[in-house]
């Protein structure tokens, strides 16, 4: 079975500041690693993903993750964050093989101060 | 217009009614979804379909049926609501794809409450 663990329910930051959220995944299997972004009172959508190959991916909106096989991590990072990046943002992880079955983390609120 | 829809988008009904929440897609998608979300617990699988004559049990079934009435449209039912379905509900679709991933397009939640 697979599981995601987000360190952190609420990141406080202020605008401009860097920010990182944290996601640690288990999996006796290989995986594929996501972050969803919720925005108020709206649905989720996708990020960013990595499937394969280089373990730095970039998303959307100048976001991007770091895969860490051996730390079981899945970090999301942002140089300098802006008002309209309040949000939640999900950690998610699919087995290979798992039949389309994301695993969801509980989610972190992050909040931009002026 | 959105390519997944949700109706309705608020609901508030009494304990032991039943309730019907519907999911269209437009994007031409074989695999749909449905999952609650609950404050702290992120999103968890309640039902999945792979086809209209394919339909799985997720990892929180018990109180909830589906119904895969064509291709597009994807109901869920709640028989006899309870309070501690309170919750925000996301219908959500992918295709077959062939790279053994299938991207997720999520609806925007039906919130429902139960008095």
């Amino acid at each position: 079975a697979q599981s995601v663990t987000q360190l952190d329910s609420q990141v406080p930051v202020f605008e401009e500041a860097p920010v990182e959220l944290r996601c640690n995944y288990s999996s006796s299997v290989s995986v594929y690693l996501f972050w969803y972004v919720q925005y108020p009172n709206q649905g989720l959508q996708l990020l960013l993903k990595y499937l394969s190959g280089s373990t730095l991916v970039k998303g959307i909106n100048g976001f991007e993750a770091e895969f860490n096989k051996s730390q079981t991590s899945f970090h999301l990072r942002k140089p300098s964050v802006h008002i309209s990046d309040t949000a939640e943002y999900f950690c998610a992880v699919l087995a290979y093989g798992s039949a389309s079955k994301i695993i969801f983390g509980s989610g972190t609120r992050l909040s931009i101060r002026p | 217009d959105a390519d997944v829809t949700q109706t309705p988008r608020n609901r508030i009904t009494k304990t032991g009614k039943r309730i019907m929440l519907e999911c269209s897609q437009t994007k031409g998608h074989d695999r749909m979804y449905w999952y609650r979300q609950d404050p702290g617990l992120g999103l968890r699988l309640i039902y999945y379909s792979f086809d209209v004559k394919d339909i799985n049990k997720g990892e929180i079934s018990d109180g909830y049926s589906v119904s895969r009435q064509a291709q597009a449209k994807f109901s869920l039912s709640l028989e006899s609501a309870i309070p501690n379905q309170t919750a925000l509900y996301f219908c959500a679709t992918s295709d077959l794809g062939t790279s053994g991933y299938n991207e997720q397009f999520f609806g925007p939640g039906t919130r429902l409450t139960v008095l």
